[in-house]
């Protein structure tokens, strides 16, 4: 069935350091990859999304990726603060059923 | 507007129970969606709706019933619960159909002993 794997599951980093989340996907019909933000306790959030059609998208400090090729994508946030530290979960949407990674907690150390 | 509510926020049911989570939104989304979240294992999708009347289940369905009579309610029903049914329960919608911002509910902490 359709799949999506994430890395890594946890990554710390340097406050003002990048950081780089990757996500493969397993179904060519997926189009449109959303990423979101948890912090603890608190509901899903989106940050930034992507489709099929485009490369790269930025919103600030964030950017995604996108290769269709080798079906992956991925999440770098760049100049990370203290206020970054949560899970963030990608997705896919292979003919209209979401399908989320298994997150990846990121800690941002000041 | 309120957006997308979620009742109960805690519930402990013993097994062999049932109950429905309620899941309402006031956006005029038409697309609703029902996640379970546990530990390690990211949101896995149970049952969706595209709209009013049509349903269609997810990765998880079994074990869970659910109904779209309007375009602002979408519940989630246990028809008896198990002890594997212990999760966080999350709703979101969205406006634009499935290609489409999601927004999600606050969640319903759910517990069967």
């Amino acid at each position: 069935g359709e799949n999506v794997e994430q890395h890594p599951s946890t990554l710390s980093v340097q406050e003002g350091d990048s950081a780089v989340i990757k996500c493969t996907y397993s179904d060519s019909a997926s189009n449109y990859f959303p990423w979101y933000k948890q912090e603890l306790g608190k509901r899903p959030q989106l940050i930034i999304d992507i489709r099929s059609n485009v490369g790269e998208k930025k919103d600030q400090r964030i950017a995604v990726t996108l290769n269709k090729t080798a079906k992956h994508f991925s999440l770098h946030i760049t100049e990370t603060q203290p206020e970054d530290s949560a899970v963030y979960f990608c997705a896919a949407l292979p003919l209209g059923k979401y399908i989320f990674g298994t997150g990846t907690r990121l800690k941002v150390l000041a | 507007n309120a957006g997308v509510t979620q009742t109960p926020k805690f519930q402990v049911l013993k097994t062999g129970q049932s109950m429905t989570l309620q899941c309402a939104q006031d956006m005029n989304h038409e697309y609703m969606s029902w996640y379970r979240q546990d530990p390690g294992m990211g949101l896995r999708l149970i049952h969706y709706s595209v709209g009013a009347g049509i349903t269609d289940q997810g990765e998880v369905p079994n074990g869970y019933n659910v109904s779209r009579s309007t375009t602002e309610d979408f519940p989630l029903r246990l028809l008896s619960a198990a002890p594997s049914q212990t999760s966080v329960y999350f709703c979101a919608s969205s406006y634009g159909g499935v290609v489409d911002t999601q927004y999600f509910g606050p969640g319903t902490r759910l517990t069967v002993l």
